[in-house]
């Protein structure tokens, strides 16, 4: 079965600086994708950046990065410019695009942004 | 474009009583899911749905939950008898059809407490 963990619980970054969350993944499948979700007090699950396993590029969206290490299976967050509206719980998920086609999702991360 | 809607946002019940949340998902979206959520844990998907069949719902607790989209669009999540363990947040999410390259988009979920 596939397990996603984020071994860090709680993080925070002063307002501006750059901070990143790790994730790690378990999978003997070759073609997934990973995902990056936000999760504010307001409970929606929002998308912050997806990874296709196929692709060798690490994917990008304004602020937010990842470096996708497909051979050590970890899949790490960078938020550049950390901002108030960034604090929030931080969830990496893995889905298999063969198979068992089911987001399974890690415990999370607190991310805390310092003014 | 309208998001995934969920209602109630909160519900308090006892042991026992049972209870429903509702769910309207993305208009067009053939593929609707219910995770549950507690605290301090990623979401756990519960049942997934394309159109108004069940595709997984390998984790559901059929003795008390139960979950249906009669009509491909609006589902309706249930649980009764409730227990305890049952508090925790239901998230509904969709997405243009099933299979790990189509983004799930989540609602804001419904928090539960039982008491």
């Amino acid at each position: 079965a596939q397990t996603v963990t984020q071994s860090q619980p709680e993080m925070s970054v002063q307002e501006a600086e750059t901070v990143t969350l790790s994730c790690t993944y378990d999978t003997s499948e070759s073609d997934y994708y990973l995902f990056w979700y936000k999760q504010p007090p307001s409970r929606q699950m929002i998308l912050v950046i997806r990874q296709e396993a196929y692709k060798q590029q690490n994917a990008t969206e304004n602020r937010f990065s990842v470096n996708f290490q497909k051979a050590a299976k970890s899949f790490s967050l960078k938020i550049s410019d950390s901002q108030l509206g960034d604090a929030a719980m931080y969830f990496c998920a893995y889905i298999s695009n063969f198979g068992n086609e089911k987001l399974t999702f890690g415990t999370g991360t607190r991310l805390t942004i310092i003014p | 474009e309208a998001g995934v809607a969920q209602s109630p946002r909160y519900k308090i019940i006892e042991k026992r009583q049972s209870v429903a949340f509702w769910c309207n998902p993305i208009s067009g979206h053939a593929t609707l899911y219910w995770y549950q959520q507690i605290l301090g844990q990623g979401p756990k998907l519960l049942i997934q749905f394309q159109n108004n069949g069940v595709v997984d719902d390998s984790q559901l607790p059929k003795d008390r939950f139960s979950a249906e989209r009669l009509k491909g669009v609006d589902s309706t999540l249930k649980i009764q008898p409730a227990k305890l363990e049952d508090s925790a947040v239901y998230l509904c999410a969709s997405s243009f059809s099933k299979g790990a390259k189509n983004i799930q988009y989540f609602g804001a979920g419904t928090r539960l407490s039982v008491l």
